[in-house]
């Protein structure tokens, strides 16, 4: 079955910029069934969906994100990117990605835990 | 865009049923059927257990039901279990700008 991984850095420095990566297994990320997704969780606070891409090009971002935020896929390593600059102790949080289906994220990653301190 | 309002906590006795509000507005709940549930236990991602307004996943028991009226969603657990005590979330897709937002989220206690 599909399964997700996010990978990166877990400790930043303010104003630094977070790249993660989500490696997809099972399923290709350019079948063109799917959008995909990233989503971030605060410790202790609830879910911020960050932003959505699908293989024919449409991304869109959340609009509290958006003049920081990016997505971008590698269709021949079946990967999809988040990249978020000038970094603040707020984006401190378990960064997930999932599959979205029927407008609903259907399968999640286990979270990649990014820590923004000086 | 401002998140889904929720009550922080609900529960209730095994074998009883709960009932959990997601409240928004026009533009996400109440324009579009498109609401999701999420149950979350600690330090575990979160789990689809509704999508579409009414739908279950595939392995979800049908003790988990959905529904919505206006610009308000709801997820009823009924013949409540120990399992079912964990976090829940509900998601909305807002069409017209293209986004999602979450609900605050409600920590479900089984007594």
């Amino acid at each position: 079955q599909v399964q997700l991984r996010e990978s990166g850095p877990g400790l930043l420095k303010p104003s630094q910029t977070l790249s993660l990566t989500c490696t997809v297994a099972g399923g290709s990320i350019s079948s063109g069934s799917y959008y995909w997704s990233w989503i971030r969780q605060p410790a202790g606070k609830g879910l911020e969906w960050v932003g959505r891409f699908y293989t024919s090009g449409s991304i869109n971002y959340n609009p509290s994100l958006k003049s920081r935020v990016s997505i971008s896929a590698d269709t021949s390593k079946n990967q999809f990117s988040l990249t978020l600059n000038s970094l603040t102790a707020a984006d401190t949080a378990l960064y997930y990605c999932a599959r979205v289906a029927n407008f609903a994220f259907d399968i999640w990653g286990q979270g990649a835990m990014v820590t923004v301190s000086s | 865009q401002s998140a889904l309002t929720q009550p922080p906590s609900a529960s209730g006795s095994p074998g009883q049923s709960v009932t959990i509000s997601c409240t928004g507005t026009s533009i996400d709940v109440g324009g579009y059927n498109y609401v999701s549930w999420y149950q979350q236990y600690p330090g575990k991602a979160p789990k689809l257990v509704i999508f579409e307004v009414t739908k279950r996943p595939s392995g979800v028991p049908d003790r988990f039901s959905g529904s919505k009226s206006g610009n308000t969603a709801s997820l009823t657990v009924s013949g409540l279990q120990a399992e079912d005590e964990a976090d829940y979330y509900c998601s909305s897709y807002a069409g017209n700008n293209n986004f999602y937002v979450f609900g605050t989220g409600t920590k479900v206690t089984v007594l």
